[in-house]
């Protein structure tokens, strides 16, 4: 079975600073990856996704991820944070594009200080 | 309105109430879902509607009764709850099962 690891639970990081929020899997097929924020009292926003072509996915609001088949990761960055960056990021896999299969880390909590 | 609206964004109940979650999407979308979110776990998928057909049903406990009238609405009807049962119960929309687009929440609190 599949499964996703988010291996840092908080990231406190100061205003302008580089981030990166790390993302494994595990899965003996190939997958889709995706990167979705909740910020505070709110749902999940998709963030940005890997589906195919290029590793290096860009998303909105200046976040990027690249996905690393050897280590089976999909780690997301972004190289200056903005106070507004302050929510939870949510790391999910799938084996196919249906949302049933969808398999989502614990989420880690972006925490950004002034 | 748009995306996907939830009501009520709050609730409390005691553990003899019955109580609904509404959710309705305005985005044209054939497949609906209830997902529970609870601190410091994955996001869990308990029930999926496709073309108002469920599809899937993750061993939910039976106080937990989605309906799904039409393609535009979910709702989850909810029935001597437990605490543990609190948690922010999201709803999501997709075309055809794809990439879901989530609601705010319901952040329901069981006393």
């Amino acid at each position: 079975a599949q499964s996703v690891t988010q291996l840092d639970s908080q990231v406190p990081v100061f205003e302008e600073a580089p981030v990166e929020l790390r993302c494994n899997y595990s899965s003996s097929v190939s997958v889709y990856l995706f990167w979705y924020v909740q910020y505070p009292n709110q749902g999940l926003q998709l963030l940005l996704k890997y589906l195919s072509g290029s590793t290096l996915v860009k998303g909105i609001n200046g976040f990027e991820a690249e996905f690393n088949k050897s280590q089976t990761s999909f780690h997301l960055r972004k190289p200056s944070v903005h106070i507004s960056d302050t929510a939870e990021y949510f790391c999910a896999v799938s084996p196919t594009l249906r949302t049933d299969k969808l398999i989502f880390g614990t989420g880690t909590r972006l925490q950004v200080f002034p | 309105e748009t995306g996907v609206t939830q009501t009520p964004r709050h609730l409390v109940m005691g553990m003899t109430n019955k109580k609904s979650l509404k959710c309705e999407q305005h985005l044209g979308h054939n497949a609906m879902y209830w997902y529970k979110q609870s601190a410091k776990k994955p996001l869990e998928l308990m029930f999926v509607y496709s073309l108002e057909e469920r599809v899937e049903n993750n061993s939910v406990p039976s106080r937990f009764s989605p309906e799904c009238p039409n393609s535009s609405h979910l709702f989850l009807h909810l029935h001597t709850l437990q605490p543990e049962d609190s948690a922010l119960y999201l709803c999501a929309s997709s075309q055809d099962l794809g990439i879901p687009f989530f609601g705010q929440g319901t952040r329901l609190t069981v006393v």
